[in-house]
């Protein structure tokens, strides 16, 4: 079976300061995509940031970037200068090419940024 | 290009009654996801449909799901009748080839 967990439930960070949310996942493929999407409080869900296992270099979005261990399954968010509207749920995500297009989900961090 | 558009926002019902919630995909995407959010199970994969087609199904709850897709550009999940437990947030999601998906803004359904 596929999985994705996040260890954390809840995490909060200061205004301009950096965080890092956690996350481990478990497949037995060798080819997948990595994603990391946003639910603020509108819901609606946005891709933040996505990671071909294929490909050793971190993959980097303006303020987010990743740090993906293959070996050790890990594929964790850092989130620097973080900003009020980063105050979300994050989830992070996998999809292997034999199970098609289907994303697997972990069950979410939620992050609030303080002022 | 305007995203996944679903349709309506909130819906609120009887039990007993039909629901239909409906999107609109990406133009040009060629896979099709319906997805449901709970508080209890996340988010949970529905039905994926590949060309309009339906592809998997395992995750459709029972028999009072149903799900369709005429043509590239609409899709609708229905539920009949509809019960309290189906409450959710119910998302529709796009995609080419390339793997990623874009959410819709998703529906919010209560069922009384």
């Amino acid at each position: 079976a596929q999985t994705v967990t996040q260890s954390q439930p809840e995490m909060s960070v200061q205004e301009a300061e950096t965080v890092t949310l956690s996350c481990t996942y478990d497949t037995s493929e060798s080819n997948y995509y990595l994603f990391w999407y946003k639910q603020p409080p509108s819901r609606q869900m946005i891709l933040v940031i996505r990671q071909e296992a294929y490909k050793q270099q971190n993959a980097t979005e303006n303020r987010f970037s990743v740090n993906f261990q293959k070996a050790a399954k890990s594929f964790s968010l850092k989130i620097s200068d973080s900003q009020l509207g980063d105050t979300a749920m994050y989830f992070c995500a996998f999809i292997t090419n034999n199970a098609g297009n289907m994303l697997t989900f972990g069950g979410g961090t939620r992050l609030m940024v303080k002022p | 290009d305007a995203g996944v558009i679903q349709s309506p926002r909130h819906e609120v019902t009887e039990m007993g009654q039909e629901v239909t919630l409906r999107c609109k995909p990406i133009s040009g995407h060629n896979s099709l996801f319906w997805y449901r959010q709970t508080m209890m199970r996340g988010l949970e994969l529905l039905i994926y449909f590949n060309n309009n087609v339906p592809i998997d199904d395992s995750g459709m709850p029972e028999d009072r799901f149903s799900a369709k897709m005429p043509n590239a550009s609409f899709s609708t999940l229905k539920i009949q009748p509809s019960e309290p437990r189906d409450s959710a947030v119910y998302f529709c999601a796009s995609a080419r080839d390339e793997n990623i998906q874009y959410f819709g803004a998703g529906t919010r359904l209560s069922v009384l």
